[in-house]
């Protein structure tokens, strides 16, 4: 089963408006990240959440994680032209040593449009 | 910030044929890379974790004799596509870290290569 599901697959929103992408993940994790792919191109990092942690903010992003309903969310204020990208949340597992070191399991993604 | 690049950006190739495609890390000593394969609007699907100076840890269900990957040095990692067939045509991406293994590490991505086989 997927690890790290997302929704909506797919925002279409007007510039100045507000983002909120979800992901849903099913086993224990120790953290949880975002990441913004532009289309053809890398993963850029945005944000990490650890699982001892409930919200983070950096610039525009505002990310939630509650571990009780295995899920997060991250809000992008104030969006841009520029923000069009797909997101994708991904965990780490938890007690991420040895084997399982840096492992990262991608959610689908959600796909954001920014209209100007 | 720390800097991932690859090479080639995008390669086209005849069935049959093998492709190698490399994974540097540009101001940072990678101890760890990873190696991702993306399929057209799908989600990133972990292929194997090289380690510098040992051998790959492939996922289940990776053919470890068809990718293989070496990780010569502290900035390098090389992924070959062995007889590729028209299926291996993906998007690869790598990614590194800087090593501390904790889980928190942040992992630098590369800008990915197409890879389409004929």
């Amino acid at each position: 089963s997927q690890q790290g599901e997302e929704d909506p697959q797919a925002l279409s929103i007007q510039e100045g408006e507000n983002a909120t992408m979800n992901c849903s993940y099913k086993t224990s994790i120790n953290n949880l990240q975002w990441y913004r792919q532009n289309s053809g191109r890398g993963l850029v990092h945005l944000i990490l959440i650890r699982s001892n942690e409930r919200e983070k903010h950096s610039g525009r992003l505002r990310v939630t994680l509650d571990t009780s309903k295995k899920s997060s969310s991250l809000l992008i204020t104030a969006s841009r032209a520029a923000d069009t990208a797909s997101y994708f949340c991904a965990t780490g597992p938890w007690g991420a040593g040895g084997t399982s070191y840096g492992k990262l399991t991608f959610g689908q993604g959600t796909i954001l449009t920014v209209h100007p | 910030g720390a800097v991932v690049s690859q090479h080639p950006s995008w390669v086209i190739c005849k069935s049959g044929t093998s492709v190698k495609i490399e994974c540097r890390s540009l101001d940072f000593q990678a101890t760890t890379m990873f190696w991702y394969r993306q399929f057209p609007k799908q989600s990133l699907m972990l292929m194997a974790t090289s380690n510098e100076g040992s051998k790959a840890t492939y996922e289940q269900g990776v053919e470890k004799d068809k990718f293989l990957i070496n990780h010569a040095s502290l900035t390098l990692s090389t992924l070959t596509v062995t007889s590729a067939h028209p299926e291996d045509s993906s998007f690869y991406i790598c990614s590194a870290t800087e090593g501390t293994r904790i889980s928190t590490d942040t992992q630098y991505f590369g800008p990915g290569t197409r890879l389409t086989v004929l």
